[in-house]
């Protein structure tokens, strides 16, 4: 049974920034996507990006610029960073597997706990 | 490229409840459900429209018809009380996009 644990700073002050681990145990990190979501406190979620088992990336358009997904297939996990954080990148972070080898579309069939970041001075 | 979905779903145990997906690219791309329930995170539901993941109840099932998706939860129960996600992608398959979400009340 695949298993995605996210461990990072709880707390991050505004412009800093915020780097995020998930942890895959289970399975090998290679041959999937991997994919990380975000749902700020009684919001909807909100997919970031994704990075390949060959390292390509895509990110969502408002976060592009502030984005960075990384890959490190001798430990089996991946990272995220997100620079110049404000209130608004308060949320709930997910890692979650991307299957996409088995579908024609990206989606998420197992998910971390999510770890919450909080933005504030 | 957005997904719309109603904010809430009312319906009593035993009783059968649908919710919407609508979008644009959906006649040619595949829905995915979750479901949330409160502190959790989400699981799936549902993928490529109507196929169930081993181990989710025969009463979750996907339909669809052209710009809409619809998930039913049959014989609906009191652990069936929570958020629910579709997901898809915008027209050329290269970002994901979620719905803005449905909270099923179990009456």
């Amino acid at each position: 049974q695949v298993h995605l644990q996210e461990s990072g700073p709880g707390l991050v002050k505004p412009s800093e920034t915020v780097s995020l681990t998930c942890a895959v145990s289970g399975g090998s990190i290679s041959r999937y996507y991997w994919s990380w979501i975000r749902q700020p406190p009684g919001k909807g979620l909100e997919w970031i990006g994704y990075i390949s088992y060959t390292g390509n990336t895509m990110y969502t358009p408002s976060l592009k610029t502030r984005v960075t997904i990384s890959l490190d297939t001798s430990n089996n996990h991946f990272s995220l960073k997100l620079t110049s954080v404000t209130a608004a990148d308060t949320a709930v972070y997910y890692c979650a597997r991307d299957d996409y080898r088995s579908s024609p579309d990206h989606f998420f069939d197992y998910w971390g706990q999510g770890t919450l970041v909080t933005v504030s001075s | 490229y957005e997904l719309t979905q109603p904010p809430s779903v009312s319906v009593s145990p035993g009783q059968t409840a649908r919710i919407t997906c609508s979008g644009a690219a959906l006649p040619e791309k595949y829905v995915y459900w979750y479901q949330q329930k409160a502190g959790q995170a989400p699981v799936l539901v549902i993928h490529k429209d109507s196929e169930r993941p081993s181990g989710i109840p025969e009463r979750f099932s996907g339909s669809s018809a052209g710009t809409t998706v619809t998930l039913s939860i049959s014989g609906v129960q009191a652990e069936d009380e929570a958020d629910y996600y579709c997901q898809s992608a915008d027209s050329i398959g290269t970002y994901v996009v979620f719905g803005g979400g449905t909270r099923l009340t179990v009456l």
